[in-house]
């Protein structure tokens, strides 16, 4: 079973730049979860979608951040425009669905924004 | 707001020796996890505790859940080099949002 892909891996912006990220989940997964993470933090979640829609967005700073799943299977994230803090770790997650299932986490996207 | 707490932050120990970090919050979780993360890796589960006073065994690794489901420990015994990698809890709140801890990075020296 292949897990759960992401790309680029590495990503150098300037501020002000825009950029988007792309995930694509594990087959079959209806929850796919969009996670950032600062150096020695947890993930912190953005957005969480069931299919093609969005369960949870209350951490995603939504003048910069915007996330889409339009067909309920891969998924992009993208910043725009992109600030110094928004540097870390851009995880993607996936799960069967709602409820105590395991995440699946991809490898992230790490963005150095300078 | 919901907020889980790690310690230690660091860990440094030698091969074989035993240890325990631990997850505290002052909410209620309806279940909690624990994550391993490695270096350029995403976080990989490695146990869901649900009850209070829930005890789960992993090999060498022993996982807790406290009586009133407001924290965790995780103990490793004759820690190896294998084991090194930053510890991440996660609870899950009544709303079913899973919150992380900001984790406990151990380094097991050979």
């Amino acid at each position: 079973e292949a897990g759960v892909a992401q790309s680029p891996r590495y990503k150098i912006i300037e501020k002000r730049q825009s950029v988007a990220f792309w995930c694509n989940p594990i087959s079959g997964h209806a929850t796919l979860y969009w996670y950032q993470q600062i150096l020695g933090q947890g993930p912190k979640l953005l957005i969480q979608f069931q299919n093609n829609g969005v369960v949870d967005d209350s951490q995603l700073p939504k003048d910069r951040f915007s996330a889409e799943r339009l067909k309920g299977v891969d998924s992009t994230l993208k910043i725009q425009p992109a600030k110094l803090e928004d540097s870390a770790v851009y995880l993607c997650a996936s799960s069967r669905g709602l409820g105590n299932y395991e995440q699946y986490f991809g490898p992230g996207t790490r963005l150095t924004v300078t | 707001t919901q907020l889980l707490e790690q310690s230690p932050q660091f860990l440094s120990i030698q091969e074989g020796e035993n240890l325990t970090v631990y997850c505290n919050s002052s909410s209620v979780f309806s279940s909690l996890q624990w994550y391993r993360q490695e270096p350029g890796e995403g976080p990989v589960l490695l146990v869901t505790v649900v009850t209070g006073g829930e005890v789960k065994k992993l090999k060498r690794l022993t996982f807790q859940f406290g009586d009133a489901r407001k924290d965790s420990s995780l103990h490793i015994t004759a820690a190896q080099p294998g084991d090194t990698g930053l510890y991440l809890c996660a609870g899950k709140t009544s709303y079913d949002k899973v919150i992380f801890g900001p984790g406990t990075s151990l380094s097991v020296i050979p």
